[in-house]
């Protein structure tokens, strides 16, 4: 596609659900990233997929989250039992090289929110 | 520990008024500072900067870097309306990138 897409764009759940987030990056990108962006934060790390290396998952912040890509494509970020803490907006970017070198293309990013 | 502290948090401006946001950072092994903009929920790349000294300038706005004293101006010249946003600065090192908390401008008319 022409940009990032990600979906749902908005999320609404009960706290101890689990939720799926989807990441389609631009065509061709090898790199993909996750971010977690609560109010008034900046953009937190959360995992880091390159080509078929095994990704940097340093960010995730409790093993309740985990991430997968398929294919080299399309990325699911999944996070398990949620909580309330949980609730923000998930920004999925990618790039052609990645290994933090360059500009990243930012999909608009699911608001989750966890009553 | 590696940080990106931006200034001022908030800015209210009115239309044609000229801004300057701030970004300091503290990182080992550094690579490169970028700018974004963010509008609702997707950051759009402004400058990315690597060398001191050198101003990377694209309409209205400008950016320059100092690696000696550890910090990143953007000027925004003429502001409009639509330059409001929120802006955020990151730092990238061989390891990792970076963000600020962002400053959110807000340009009235």
């Amino acid at each position: 596609g022409a940009g990032v897409s990600q979906s749902p764009s908005n999320k609404v759940t009960e706290k101890g659900k689990d939720v799926e987030l989807r990441c389609d990056p631009i065509s061709g990108h090898t790199a993909l990233y996750w971010y977690r962006q609560s109010l008034g934060q900046g953009l937190e790390f959360l995992i880091y997929f390159q080509g078929n290396s095994a990704p940097d998952k340093s960010g995730l912040p409790s093993d309740r989250f985990s991430a997968e890509r398929t294919g080299g494509s399309v990325s699911t970020l999944t996070i398990q039992r949620t909580q309330q803490e949980d609730s923000a907006v998930y920004l999925c970017a990618s790039s052609t090289q990645g290994a933090w070198a360059e500009k990243l293309f930012f999909g608009s990013g699911t608001q989750l929110s966890v009553l | 520990e590696d940080k990106v502290v931006q200034s001022p948090l908030s800015l209210v401006v009115h239309e044609g008024d000229t801004v300057t946001l701030n970004c300091s950072y503290e990182v080992t092994n550094f690579r490169s500072l970028l700018w974004y903009k963010q509008e609702k929920k997707a950051p759009t790349f402004l400058f990315m900067l690597t060398s001191s000294g050198i101003e990377k300038k694209s309409g209205r706005l400008s950016s320059i870097l100092d690696k000696k004293e550890l910090f990143s101006i953007l000027n925004i010249t003429a502001t409009q309306t639509g330059d409001s946003a929120v802006y955020l600065c990151a730092v990238e090192n061989n390891n990792d990138m970076r963000f600020g908390a962002g400053t959110r401008l807000t340009v009235k008319p």
